[in-house]
């Protein structure tokens, strides 16, 4: 059974410096990851992805490094700003039609 | 850019009522997936349409059914409300045919069952 874990329920960081969120998998079929972001109130944004060809991917301020072998993938903010401020939920792709598995989220706050 | 709307935005229902719940995908987006998130939870994954055919299914209740029409659009009907299905419903869309797996979310239906 795929599963997909985010240890960590909550994240403080100061403005500027590096948010580091993390991600845990087992028995990923498609090692394909997708980060969403989520404010109250609102759907999950989508922010970045990667695939297994893949050991980085990097969009702005956002990368994403997974380590297969781990089984561990993890979010980097540089830097980071208050409006980061949300939960972070990573995501498995967990069939070939799409459907997504979610961590439980971190919630990141950044302070000014 | 157009977004996934979501219909209604709220809904209060009693115990043992009907409910059903809307959504507009993407234009051009061929798939549409619908996710449950309880209090303090991840997103659930219930069932997803491609070309209006039912194509993944999660899990979704017996007394929940779900539809893909011919413009599109989704509905999710509930029936026999029980208080655990409170809870914020969303439906995201996709373009299968894209080079990626992205999901684009709606902004949710709060359901509360009372």
């Amino acid at each position: 059974d795929q599963q997909v874990k985010q240890n960590s329920p909550s994240l403080s960081v100061q403005e500027g410096r590096i948010s580091i969120l993390n991600c845990d998998y087992t028995n990923s079929m498609f090692d394909y990851f997708l980060w969403y972001k989520k404010y109250p109130a609102e759907g999950p944004t989508f922010l970045i992805s990667i695939s297994s060809i893949k050991d980085k991917n990097e969009d702005g301020r956002f990368t994403v490094f997974l380590n297969k072998s781990a089984k561990h993938l993890s979010l980097h903010i540089v830097p980071s700003q208050p409006g980061d401020s949300a939960v972070y939920f990573c995501a498995e792709l967990g069939t070939s039609y799409g459907k997504l598995t979610f961590g439980q989220g971190t919630i990141l706050t950044v302070h000014p | 850019a157009a977004g996934v709307i979501q219909s209604p935005r709220h809904l209060i229902k009693e115990k043992r009522e009907t409910a059903t719940l809307k959504c507009y995908p993407i234009p051009r987006h061929d798939t549409v997936y619908w996710y449950q998130q309880g209090p303090g939870q991840d997103p659930q994954f219930l069932i997803s349409f491609y070309e209006k055919m039912q194509s993944d299914k999660g899990s979704i209740p017996d007394r929940f059914s779900a539809q893909q029409f011919s413009d599109y659009h989704s509905e999710l009907n509930m029936s026999s409300l029980e208080l655990g299905d409170s809870a914020l419903y969303f439906c995201a869309s996709s373009d299968r045919t894209g080079p990626s797996y992205e999901q684009y979310f709606g902004p949710g239906t709060r359901l509360t069952v009372t």
